[in-house]
């Protein structure tokens, strides 16, 4: 198994430009989802998805676009890309717990993250 | 919202010398708790869970981390740390916006020198 793949591993934008982070996995995982990641900050969700078709907002989605016409793939779109969206970003998936709460938990997995500078 | 508290951001120790970093959490409901390692240029991994149980839970590479409920926190532990061990260190929490949604803090580096 490869397990969640990202792509590309770095990007340089200008301000104003669009682009797509690509996100897989492959273990069949329902929930995957995006973080961004900032200095003394920790990671932040951006937006997550319970299986194909189903997407909702996280913690900081502005600015963000989400699909999931799969399973397997999650990309994240960045509109219009702006100086405040340079981070890095990752990609992690789950199994979805079928009943909330204690060992119905599933733990994700982290891809190895986009690092993306907007100038 | 929930919010998880990382109280040393960057801490420098000698190989061999002990370790604990703090975590506070917000939410005084049922949460799963965890900790995350990310080494230089490589992605999280988790290094352990607590989900009930024992509160001493043991992770990967000899760390450990206690629960203490009246203190909404859950430090990690060290007794010996090794240069190997140099990395970001994160903990998270999840419960009160869903059983998925992890809610992060801020990350405490750590630099073992040997």
């Amino acid at each position: 198994n490869a397990g969640v793949t990202q792509t590309p591993k770095f990007q340089v934008l200008k301000t104003g430009q669009s682009m797509t982070l690509q996100c897989a996995q492959d273990m069949n995982h329902e929930y995957m989802s995006w973080y961004r990641q900032d200095p003394g900050m920790g990671l932040r969700l951006i937006h997550y998805s319970v299986g194909a078709g189903i997407t909702d907002q996280g913690e900081v989605p502005n600015g963000y676009n989400v699909s999931r016409s799969t399973t397997e793939d999650f990309p994240l779109r960045l509109l219009s890309a702006a100086p405040s969206q340079t981070s890095v970003y990752f990609c992690a998936s789950s199994y979805f717990p079928g009943l909330a709460g204690g060992s119905s938990y599933n733990e994700q997995f982290f891809g190895p993250g986009t690092r993306l500078t907007v100038l | 919202a929930q919010s998880v508290s990382q109280h040393n951001h960057h801490v420098i120790l000698s190989e061999a010398a002990s370790l604990e970093l703090g975590c506070n959490y917000s939410y005084g409901g049922t949460v799963n708790l965890f900790w995350y390692v990310q080494y230089p240029g490589q992605h999280l991994q988790l290094l352990l869970k607590y989900f009930s149980g024992d509160p001493l839970v043991k992770g990967i590479k000899g760390f450990e981390a206690e629960f203490i409920k009246s203190k909404f926190s859950f430090n990690l532990r060290k007794p010996s740390v090794q240069w190997s061990d140099t990395a970001e260190y994160f903990c998270a929490v999840n419960g009160q916006e869903g059983f998925q949604k992890l809610v992060f803090g801020t990350g405490t580096r750590l630099l073992v020198s040997p």
